[in-house]
């Protein structure tokens, strides 16, 4: 069965520090992925998305940044964190075949 | 632009109540429109989508492209429906756009 996995669970950083979020999926090929951050009073954002190895869509311009090095890894990454990078982010795959989306555990980010 | 409004933050019923949780969206095309559920310390799961006209757990919903709206409905509130409920369209083939969300709190 398929399987999706986030880390680190939870992670303090200080301004300005890099950050590098990982999401793995399990059991699947080919999937499209997601990283979303939610926020209170905000829902769910969109941030970017990916279909294939290298293919990266950002709906959000700003301090972030994703790579798909791998099919089944996607990668959430900033240079420089700001205070408003602080929040819940959630990584999400769906099947080419499927309108559905798995969602992972997610990364409480608080930035300092 | 595309939009997905819930409008309320918080939604507390007593047990036994019918439950009404509003979603009304703004989409050019034709929509495919879903409800997402999260339960406490779980993850974000589908609840259920408008395509597949199915009842989840008790509940439905039922598109209505007149009032572009999309609420989620169950009869009978349980305490177990407790959670966060979000409604979300898909936009295109590939991105999806969340509503807020609504908490429902069922009451003993």
């Amino acid at each position: 069965s398929q399987t999706i996995h986030q880390w680190p669970a939870t992670l303090v950083q200080p301004v300005g520090s890099p950050l590098s979020l990982e999401c793995t999926v399990e059991g699947t090929s080919n999937p499209n992925l997601y990283w979303y951050r939610q926020a209170a009073g905000r829902g769910l954002q969109l941030l970017f998305y990916s279909v294939g190895i290298g293919q990266i869509s950002s709906e959000v311009p700003q301090n972030l940044s994703a790579s798909r090095p791998q099919d089944r890894q996607f990668i959430l990454s900033s240079k420089k964190l700001l205070l408003s990078d602080s929040g819940f982010y959630l990584c999400a795959w769906r099947g080419t075949l499927t309108d559905t989306q798995y969602f992972g555990p997610g990364t409480r980010l608080t930035v300092l | 632009a595309q939009r997905v409004t819930q409008p309320e933050k918080l939604l507390s019923v007593f047990k036994g109540a019918p439950v009404e949780l509003k979603c009304n969206y703004s989409y050019s095309g034709s929509p495919e429109l879903f409800w997402y559920v999260q339960y406490s310390r779980q993850r974000l799961q589908l609840l259920l989508r408008h395509i597949s006209r199915e009842s989840i757990k008790g509940f439905t919903a039922d598109l209505n492209k007149g009032e572009t709206s999309f609420h989620l409905k169950k009869p009978f509130a349980q305490e177990e429906d407790s959670a966060m409920y979000y409604c979300a369209l898909r936009q295109g083939t590939y991105k999806y756009i969340f509503g807020t969300g609504t908490r429902l709190k069922v009451l003993a």
